[in-house]
């Protein structure tokens, strides 16, 4: 079956462009997550959607960024007027049942957007 | 203080070699437990959970202590294919029902012939 899909696989901006990054979740997960891996680092936890709803944002670095999960299926993760910091790779990850424990909240992940804003 | 730390590394060992990965976890709320496995320009993979009993697959063995709030991972006779990076990862969940993983920054393995 399908895995978790990211379109664009990598995305070049110039400082000020505004960008838009999209996860295809697999097909039936309700919960959809976020992160953002610096390099060197691990991923850091952004955003989090039940179905179309967005439960939690506290990770979003500033009201630059902004995510959405209109139809609780796709997600796009937007960011407004890019700056050198934002460069990183953007992974998407999908959960069958976030709420669940066990399998049921295993989160498989996306190959990732590796942004660079020059 | 980082929520969950990691062995800096990268770790240098010979194949067949043992080699162990420690972390700590500094919310003691926390309630599941996980290694990551991350290839070079790949995303993160679930490797293993990790029980308080401890758990093994294979070469692979994970501990969990609560009270220390400390979590390893032991790979025996290790192969050039576990050259990675091995994310130590932690589960929260909220009072809301949903949960969040944290991860540490991870320790790079190098196995060489």
């Amino acid at each position: 079956g399908a895995g978790v899909s990211q379109s664009p696989r990598y995305k070049v901006a110039k400082r000020g462009q505004d960008v838009a990054l999209r996860c295809d979740p697999i097909s039936g997960h309700v919960s959809l997550f976020w992160y953002q891996q610096a390099l060197g680092q691990g991923p850091e936890f952004l955003t989090y959607f039940q179905n179309e709803a967005q439960l939690d944002k506290s990770g979003l670095p500033s009201d630059r960024f902004f995510a959405e999960r209109p139809e609780g299926s796709v997600s796009t993760l937007k960011i407004q007027r890019t700056q050198q910091e934002d460069s990183a790779v953007y992974l998407c990850a999908s959960s069958l049942d976030g709420t669940a424990r066990g399998s049921l909240e295993t989160q498989y992940f996306g190959p990732g957007t590796r942004l660079l804003v020059l | 203080r980082k929520e969950v730390e990691q062995d800096p590394g990268p770790f240098n060992v010979p194949e067949g070699a043992t080699v162990a990965f420690n972390c700590t976890y500094s919310n003691s709320a926390s309630q599941s437990f996980f290694w990551y496995r991350q290839d070079c320009r790949k995303e993160p993979k679930l490797l293993m959970s990790v029980y308080s009993s401890g758990n093994e697959d294979g070469r692979f063995t994970a501990q969990l202590n609560r009270a220390s709030q400390y979590i390893s991972l032991l790979i025996r006779d290790s192969k050039l294919s576990d050259s990675a990076t091995y994310l130590c990862v932690v589960n929260m969940r909220w009072n809301s029902g949903y949960s969040t993983l944290t991860f540490g920054k991870g320790t790079m393995l190098l196995v060489s012939p």
